[in-house]
């Protein structure tokens, strides 16, 4: 049981460069979130999903794109990126509604020149 | 909208010291709280969590209790050791949301020296 990973774990990216971020959770979870974290700051959502097929805005959508077209796997696409988006990206995922607690991935570090 | 507030940090102790990392929260509703905790180069893992006023929640010597009349959720640990060494976060799940979003706070720097 591996839990949350994520794929790559380092990436670094010319300014106008696209790339995807992969999750895969094997744990049967609806629930996934892509957050990222930037110093003093904590972790912000980026998009989630409550199940196969359905994504969703979190609080700082705009230059990423997310699909989740198989349960297990979760998506994080950014078409042109930006020294902005230079940060540590983590993966989680929940059970369902019924349950509260998000386990996460060992995260993904971008940076963008 | 909902917050978490966490003491500034770094924070450094030796070995054996006693531990407070201060957390409040504004939320609308019954939030969950949780402490989530960071080693170097890894993921967030649960440390504990409570879903209630009153509950403690305590894992490998830690613990924080609830307070529902403060909106605080302090951790505690009565004695460190070096491998304690992480950063922490403070974050609540707001159960009036449907999706269940976690609103973390801005993690805490703990250093433990032998």
């Amino acid at each position: 049981n591996a839990g949350v990973t994520q794929t790559p774990k380092f990436r670094v990216l010319k300014t106008g460069q696209s790339m995807t971020l992969l999750c895969a959770q094997d744990m049967n979870h609806e629930y996934m979130y892509w957050y990222r974290q930037d110093p003093g700051m904590g972790l912000r959502l980026i998009h989630y999903s409550v199940g196969e097929g359905t994504t969703a805005k979190g609080e700082v959508p705009d230059g990423y794109n997310v699909s989740r077209l198989k349960k297990q796997n979760f998506l994080l696409g950014l078409e042109s990126a930006a020294p902005s988006q230079t940060s540590v990206y983590f993966c989680a995922s929940r059970r369902d509604y019924l349950t509260d607690t998000q386990y996460f991935g060992p995260g993904t570090r971008l940076t963008v020149l | 909208g909902d917050s978490v507030t966490q003491m500034e940090g770094p924070v450094t102790l030796s070995e054996e010291a006693f531990l407070t990392i201060n957390c409040t929260y504004t939320a609308t509703g019954y939030p969950s709280l949780f402490w989530y905790v960071q080693y170097p180069g890894e993921g967030l893992q649960l440390l504990l969590k409570a879903t209630k006023a009153d509950d403690k929640g305590s894992n490998k010597g830690f613990e924080a209790t609830y307070r529902k009349e403060t909106t605080s959720f302090h951790l505690e640990k009565g004695s460190v050791q070096v491998s304690d060494s992480a950063v922490y976060f403070c974050a609540l799940s707001d159960s009036g949301t449907s999706y269940g979003k976690l609103t973390f706070g801005q993690g805490t720097i703990l250093t433990v020296h032998p």
